[in-house]
């Protein structure tokens, strides 16, 4: 079956320093590939989609690779804010269905002052 | 709607009982999930609907767990017979229609505690 796997280790890094984190996935190769914010107490929020044919994607402080063959995504946030501070998850298409949305279980990013 | 309203945003229940969770998707949206979440986890896929049809039911949990959309709009989630471990956040989210490629928006969800 498929996994999609983020580190569950709160990634912890200095204000102004780049965050990077880190969606890995096995056994199916998705067609979409996207990154969300959730905040606590919070509905997820939409950042940034990456097609398969895409090697990077930009949007403002934030970047998104998708590496096809290491079944890997990388995602950036740099110049790193304590208001980015929040958990991220990364989603793709079901394996057995290009219909729905299956997400990572998220790393939290704590940004310090 | 400007976003998609849960409601109710905070439910306790005594286990045993019944309890709707109502879905609200943004206007004009044909696409609707369910997603479950609980503490400290990921987002668990429960069902979606494309206009008031559900083809994929495969992440519902149990018979308990049924969910209907009527005019393509609104919908219900329902949990019969509660059981602790349904304690979790309920989050409903819509899209233009049911694509991958497509953006979801989510509601901030209905907090589910059974005791």
């Amino acid at each position: 079956s498929q996994k999609i796997e983020q580190n569950s280790e709160a990634l912890n890094i200095q204000e102004g320093k780049t965050a990077t984190l880190t969606c890995n996935y096995t056994n199916y190769s998705p067609a979409y590939l996207q990154w969300y914010r959730q905040d606590p107490g919070r509905g997820p929020v939409f950042l940034l989609l990456i097609r398969e044919n895409e090697k990077e994607k930009r949007k403002e402080r934030l970047k998104v690779t998708f590496d096809t063959t290491l079944k890997q995504s990388l995602f950036h946030i740099t110049a790193s804010q304590p208001a980015d501070s929040a958990t991220y998850l990364c989603a793709l298409d079901g394996m057995d269905s290009s219909y729905k949305l299956i997400f990572g279980s998220g790393t939290r990013l704590l940004v310090r002052p | 709607g400007a976003g998609v309203s849960q409601s109710p945003s905070n439910k306790v229940t005594e286990k045993g009982k019944d309890v709707e969770l109502r879905c609200d998707p943004i206007s004009g949206h044909t696409a609707l999930y369910w997603y479950r979440q609980s503490l400290g986890q990921g987002l668990e896929f429960l069902i979606y609907f494309q206009g008031n049809s559900a083809p994929d039911k495969s992440g519902l949990p149990s018979d308990r767990f049924s969910a209907e959309r009527t005019g393509g709009s609104v919908s219900t989630l329902t949990i019969q017979r509660t059981q602790q471990e349904d304690s979790a956040v309920y989050l409903c989210a819509s899209s233009p229609e049911a694509y991958s490629g497509n953006t979801i928006y989510f509601g901030e969800g209905s907090w589910l505690t059974v005791v």
